[in-house]
């Protein structure tokens, strides 16, 4: 798996948009960009991925650039209940088979009121 | 949908003991992993199953921890003997061959 690098915390206020960072820069090409995040106390939560096209969900945008060394997670309208910890990962997804995550310290997101 | 189930969610044991944990999938996943989270060391894959299958156990620890599967339903991680610097919270997460991987609530284990 690539090595990602994250800003360890970030603040955000309630109601605006919440744009986190990754720096991915040795990805390789068959590897995808995942991000996931964890409120206190919970399991895990995947949020969406992509390779190289920008994604959206019910959750979240992916923008991706095209030199594909970044990404950035956008909440875009931020609330409290989103402060968790968030992760990025550059891994295979090799369809068909199942794929492993290497967890890193991720950014600390706190939405503030 | 019910989500992966863990059990138990607590559990606190002395040194020495043996400590079993239970993790039951998603129905229709074949994919099941088992991590492990410390403060000091963060999020840890321990070991994953494919189709029931142990594919990678390079993250367990030691000898001291085995994990089964003995089927697409459920499966256990168990420490014998436990120590005090196995105590963390303890994830088990599923998912289809390339999907998304779906956490359970965590068991939290304390060893005296």
């Amino acid at each position: 798996d690539a090595k990602t690098t994250q800003p360890p915390s970030m603040d955000c206020a309630e109601g605006r948009a919440a744009n986190l960072p990754c720096n991915h820069s040795t990805i390789s090409g068959n590897e995808y960009v995942y991000w996931y995040r964890q409120i206190h106390s919970q399991g895990p939560q995947y949020i969406i991925h992509g390779l190289k096209n920008n994604e959206t969900n019910e959750m979240a945008s992916l923008i991706i650039t095209e030199d594909r060394k970044s990404s950035t997670l956008i909440l875009p309208h931020a609330t409290l209940r989103d402060t968790a910890v968030y992760y990025c990962i550059a891994t295979l997804n090799s369809g068909g088979s199942n794929y492993k995550l290497t967890f890193g310290k991720g950014t600390l997101l706190t939405v503030n009121p | 949908d019910a989500g992966v189930i863990q059990s138990p969610r607590h559990e606190v044991t002395e040194m020495g003991q043996e400590v079993t944990l239970r993790c039951k999938p998603i129905s229709g996943h074949n994919s099941l992993f088992w991590y492990r989270q410390t403060m000091m060391r963060g999020l840890e894959l321990l070991i994953y199953f494919n189709n029931n299958v142990p594919i990678d156990d390079s993250g367990m620890p030691e000898d001291r921890f085995s994990a089964k599967m003995p089927n697409a339903s459920f499966s256990t991680l168990k420490i014998q003997p436990s120590e005090p610097r196995d105590s963390a919270v303890y994830f088990c997460a599923s998912s289809l061959s390339s999907g998304s991987q779906f956490f359970g609530p965590g068991t939290r284990l304390t060893v005296l």
